[in-house]
């Protein structure tokens, strides 16, 4: 079983619209839980974290969290090309953070 | 800005040789990571550092992997016999505090074992 899980995609939104991101996780010790950007050929940049139950907003991004269903979700509004990119949902127990595989979103113009 | 920043960005050993992959994390963060991301795969926890010892490390880490924080600056991680397997990008992070929200990551050092 994967310890953190998404859709590859790619997913494909228009310019404007909502793109909607979804992980999973198996370990219920699971503390805090994180989403990062990363363009091809470079590093993980952080866009946010959350640690308790509920939704989070920064900006143009929420992040919702569900301990009991073991789900994080990231709402990207009024997306735009530049945020064409993989998403990566990570989750941490202690100083160990397990990433998923990520899904790779394309913002069409 | 502060960023992490990692040395060298491409590095090329043959099978058996061991590497060295340096980072010079953010001056005034406590804790250090090390990442491993092979081609088309996700990014895989390899160990983290805090208070010049491993505070937690993943089955990836084992006997031909070590970490040092030789001086105040650098954070090292050192492959002592590479295997083609090893072939993948390192990242480094560092954090400034207990939570791990705050982990800054670097560019990279992609290494090509041969």
């Amino acid at each position: 079983q994967k310890e953190v899980e998404q859709n590859s995609g790619p997913l494909s939104v228009p310019e404007g619209a909502i793109a909607s991101l979804n992980c999973t996780y198996s370990d219920r010790g699971s503390q805090s839980f994180f989403w990062y950007r990363q363009y091809s050929g470079k590093s993980p940049e952080l866009i946010m974290f959350i640690y308790s139950n509920g939704d989070k907003e920064d900006g143009r991004f929420t992040a919702q969290l569900n301990k009991a269903s073991q789900y994080v979700s990231l709402l990207i509004r009024d997306s735009q090309p530049s945020d064409s990119a993989t998403y990566l949902c990570a989750v941490t127990r202690g100083q160990k953070v397990t990433f998923g595989t990520g899904t790779k979103l394309q913002v069409i113009p | 800005e502060p960023e992490v920043t990692q040395t060298p960005s491409h590095q090329v050993t043959q099978m058996g040789q061991e590497v060295i992959l340096r980072c010079v994390p953010i001056s005034n963060h406590l804790y250090f990571y090390w990442y491993r991301q092979i081609l088309g795969q996700k990014v895989e926890f390899l160990v983290s550092f805090y208070n010049n010892e491993i505070s937690e490390k993943s089955e990836i880490f084992d006997d031909q992997f070590s970490v040092e924080r030789p001086d105040g600056s650098n954070f090292t991680l050192k492959i002592r016999s590479t295997k083609l397997e090893d072939s993948a990008m390192y990242f480094c992070a560092s954090a400034q505090g207990l939570d791990t929200d705050t982990q800054y990551f670097g560019p990279g050092t992609r290494l090509t074992v041969l």
